[in-house]
């Protein structure tokens, strides 16, 4: 089935470090690959998406590139800072007439001063 | 300004009782979603609609349910079969097709007394 698989939290780092979170996934056909965002006590938001192999994504100095030949979808800042500390969630759009979503587990990310 | 609003912030149940979480858009978008967010997990879907006067199950529909009389509005009903309904329900719009972007309310927090 399609599902999507992202590295465990917490990850904490130091304000101006590199910043990766791992995303692989299965799917069947082609799918849509989003990252969506997640601050305390509030609804998500869209940071990204790629919708074809070899897109990338780029929002606010974050950048995703969609690999189709190791079906991944990693997220990466240069430089993060302590405003980007929220949860960060992987999805994909599965093919076929609907839009549904489905969801990695989420990754809590701790920028430290 | 267009958006998502849900209603209320937060919502008790007590044991027994059915409770309506209210998904409000003015977005003039089709398809509209409701997730369930626990806690060190994803969002998993419970409903979805993608027309006015049809809906779809989802993969944790047991103990809800919906309706979609206006475009604009998606209510779920927490009835007194779900047995462990505390949780954070998200709810969601999107242009209906696949790899659209859904954009989400700001939630609303239910807890059982």
């Amino acid at each position: 089935g399609n599902s999507v698989t992202q590295m465990e939290g917490p990850v904490t780092l130091s304000e101006e470090a590199f910043l990766t979170i791992n995303c692989t996934y299965t799917a069947t056909g082609y799918p849509s690959l989003f990252w969506y965002v997640q601050y305390p006590g509030e609804g998500l938001q869209l940071l990204l998406k790629a919708t074809k192999a070899d897109d990338k994504g780029s929002n606010k100095g974050f950048e995703a590139t969609y690999r189709k030949e190791t079906t991944s979808f990693h997220l990466e800042k240069g430089s993060v800072q302590v405003s980007d500390s929220a949860v960060y969630f992987c999805a994909l759009s599965v093919g076929g007439a609907t839009n549904k979503l489905i969801f990695g587990t989420g990754t809590l990310l701790a920028v430290q001063p | 300004d267009g958006g998502i609003t849900q209603s209320p912030k937060y919502l008790f149940r007590k044991e027994g009782q059915n409770v309506t979480l209210s998904c409000e858009q003015n977005l003039n978008h089709d398809a509209m979603y409701w997730y369930r967010q626990d806690p060190g997990q994803g969002l998993r879907l419970i409903y979805y609609s993608q027309i006015v006067n049809d809906f779809q199950k989802g993969d944790i529909a047991e103990g809800y349910s919906v309706s979609r009389e206006k475009k604009e509005s998606f209510p779920l009903t927490v009835t007194s079969a779900q047995k462990n309904p505390t949780a954070f329900y998200l709810c969601a719009s999107s242009i209906r097709d696949r790899g659209e972007t859904q954009y989400f309310g700001p939630g609303t927090r239910l807890l059982v007394l």
